[in-house]
């Protein structure tokens, strides 16, 4: 397995607190995302970087900010978090670009909010 | 944007046949054509890939086809086995960072 690293794995907060979701590689990829998956929707992308201070936002990124301080850490908050955030968070790294060539994902984070 | 379609959502089979899960796309500048396998409590894992200068790519007990002109591609699992049971996506990309669509899964059950 890819060395990445979710954490934390379960959680459950409640509405209009903020959360910090971290993912971790050991794998030094260039490129880390973050998916949600919600039954009925796959995969979809909240925010992705692609080097340290890069990011860029994806296709359902409001509501959500990351930080990518060090080569190995993304973190991705939810300022304010809301009931429709509720959803299993998934991290991905790849060495290049995912839209060319296979991306490794983490094994999710469990958000609840109540 | 891409819009990616899959199905069907469910899929039993037994032990030993075929399964065939069909995915469509939207977008005709596409070119990159990932599958991905999850089970139970863990993240997706790629198991065959494909990009739109090939027909057809086949990795043991899996293939997987592309068709171009009608914008579908197929995942085909042959002789399946109940390790075989997990939900699969399909994915369609044109290559760039954040354009990478997937479908909405489909769950694989394979009886004994």
């Amino acid at each position: 397995d890819a060395g990445i690293t979710q954490s934390p794995r379960h959680k459950v907060t409640e509405t209009g607190t903020p959360v910090t979701l971290r993912c971790h590689q050991t794998e030094n990829h260039r490129y880390m995302y973050w998916y949600r998956q919600d039954p009925g929707h796959g995969l979809r992308l909240i925010h992705y970087s692609y080097g340290v201070k890069d990011t860029d936002k994806g296709e359902v990124s409001d509501g959500y900010s990351v930080s990518r301080s060090k080569t190995e850490d993304f973190l991705l908050t939810l300022e304010s978090a809301t009931s429709s955030q509720t959803s299993v968070y998934f991290c991905a790294i790849s060495e290049r670009d995912p839209g060319r060539t296979e991306a490794f994902f983490g094994q999710g984070t469990r958000l609840t909010v109540v | 944007g891409e819009n990616v379609e899959q199905h069907p959502s469910t899929l039993s089979v037994q032990e030993g046949d075929s399964a065939v899960i069909k995915c469509t796309y939207s977008d005709s500048a596409s070119n990159y054509f990932p599958w991905y396998k999850q089970e139970l409590g863990k993240g997706p894992q790629l198991i065959i890939d494909i990009r739109s200068n090939v027909g057809e790519k086949k990795d043991q007990r899996i293939a997987v086809t592309l068709n171009k002109t009608a914008k579908h591609f197929s995942l085909h699992i042959t002789e399946t086995q109940p390790e075989d049971s997990a939900v699969y996506f399909c994915a369609a990309s044109k290559g760039n960072n954040n354009d990478m669509r997937f479908g909405a899964g489909t769950r694989l059950t394979v009886k004994p």
